[in-house]
């Protein structure tokens, strides 16, 4: 099974600040990638999928890229809205060309990075 | 609106059973895959189970396989998950989930049920 590892856990930032969270994988993926943004009591909301695409109406200060083992979310400049908890995703055993599952279900969540006031 | 509305969550006794329910509303609740995640308290995200939209395909987390049952009917929209040999370690806000087409990922959320294993 694929591991994914995010760094860092913990992320001090200041509003105008440009963030890089960093997801790991413990072998190399095949661009299925998403991340989402996590609030206190809330459920976690959709951010970025295929590693770089953003969902509609998500701000365009969030942007992702990355390839093979190591992807990366950055917020360019850090708004208040923007303190929360961030999780990367990855889908295993899916083909993304004909939307097909094959060999089931397989899918991993990293550990979380919360980026809190400085 | 479009929406998912959990229920079913609440206190159980380790051992026990409990199944878990899924109203999909807004949207053509047969034209996508849904899953189930869970997040444990102060935790973080667990994938625990997924069905295709035609339910011949589906999927668990290691830690449920054998123990958790997901399965839909698309007549009713509803999504479900039949728990059982629940232990503490099951304890959590369970979401269910929508899986945007080709994309891998989940663009839509409940508001997630809380289930309680203790004595």
């Amino acid at each position: 099974d694929i591991q994914l590892t995010q760094s860092p856990s913990i992320l001090s930032a200041s509003v105008g600040d440009r963030v890089t969270i960093t997801c790991r994988a413990s072998q190399s993926l095949s661009g299925w990638l998403a991340w989402y943004q996590q609030k206190p009591g809330k459920a976690p909301k959709f951010l970025i999928y295929k590693a770089s695409s953003l969902e509609s109406g998500v701000p365009s200060r969030f942007s992702g890229r990355g390839s093979g083992t190591e992807f990366t979310l950055t917020i360019s400049s850090l708004q208040p809205d923007d303190f929360a908890t961030y999780y990367c995703q990855h889908y295993d055993s899916y083909s993304l060309t004909s939307g097909q599952h094959y060999n089931g279900f397989s899918l991993a969540f990293g550990q979380g990075t919360k980026v809190e006031f400085k | 609106e479009v929406q998912l509305v959990e229920s079913g969550g609440g206190l159980i006794q380790p051992g026990r059973s409990l199944r878990l329910s899924c109203v999909a509303s807004g949207f053509t609740f047969d034209n996508y895959d849904m899953h189930w995640v869970r997040q444990l308290p102060g935790r973080g995200l667990e994938w625990v189970s997924g069905i295709n939209s035609n339910s011949r395909v589906k999927g668990y987390g290691d830690s449920v396989k054998g123990r958790f049952t997901i399965s839909r009917d698309n007549a009713e929209n509803s999504l479900y998950l039949q728990m059982n040999s629940l232990t503490t370690e099951d304890t959590a806000l369970y979401y269910c989930t929508r899986e945007a087409p080709r994309t891998g990922a989940f663009d839509l959320w409940g508001q997630g049920t809380l289930v309680t294993v203790s004595s």
